[in-house]
């Protein structure tokens, strides 16, 4: 049973374009959202987060919403470039567990 | 500062065997995690040790064992290797806050043969 679900294995934008990319969860107990990049043969880096209490968070070009009545996040990313072009990961966190639940990743190609 | 460091980066064994990675987390984390990244698929935790105890495992054979020692670092050993244990093993470590995110070594490539 998949808790999280990131269902577009790929996804392309033109450089200088928005990239969206989508999860969804089936847990309600999470409490906290993360999202993540990586390139081949690198371990995945932590770009942003969110708390269950809100429904956006900033920071530079990234930009995470929840919606929790849907279980749905996405991660916005404006303007795309060439070096966002990775594979990105959802992940999510019950408190007590520990542990981060990862997607399945989507891998994002951003064309110059 | 030193992030997450993994050793070895690459590790080639014979099906039966047994395999030992190790994990040394940045320094002041007190919380390990490992993931296994098989082909094709997403992270699938494994285990969580904190303070030297295991605190949670994945849906993981017993033949996946670990331990943490008092430094911190960890060790991930894997008994009786399937040709399917092959795979990127993947160690992180915090401070137990997840709003602030795991940082991940870059990995330990396992191959089966």
């Amino acid at each position: 049973d998949q808790q999280v679900k990131q269902n577009s294995p790929s996804l392309s934008v033109q450089e200088g374009r928005i990239s969206i990319l989508n999860c969804d969860y089936t847990n309600s107990m999470f409490d906290y959202f993360l999202w993540y990049k990586k390139y081949p043969a690198e371990g995945p880096t932590f770009l942003i987060s969110i708390s269950s209490i809100k429904d956006k968070n900033e920071d530079g070009r990234f930009t995470v919403f929840l919606n929790k009545s849907a279980k749905h996040l996405s991660l916005h990313i404006v303007p795309s470039q060439p070096g966002d072009s990775a594979v990105y990961f959802c992940a999510a966190s019950e408190g007590s567990q520990g542990n981060l639940i990862f997607g399945k990743g989507t891998k994002l190609s951003v064309k110059p | 500062e030193a992030g997450v460091t993994q050793s070895p980066t690459h590790l080639i064994k014979t099906r039966g065997q047994q395999a030992t990675l190790r994990c040394s987390p940045i320094s002041g984390h007190t919380s390990v995690y490992w993931y296994q990244q098989a082909l094709g698929l997403g992270l699938q935790f494994l285990l969580w040790y904190d303070e030297g105890e295991e605190r949670n495992r994945g849906n993981f054979p017993p033949r996946f064992s670990g331990r943490q020692f008092p430094n911190y670092s960890s060790e991930l050993n894997v008994n009786a290797l399937e040709l399917e244990d092959s795979a990127l093993y993947l160690c992180a470590s915090s401070l137990g806050d997840p709003e602030n995110g795991y940082t991940f070594g870059s990995g330990t490539r396992l191959t089966v043969v």
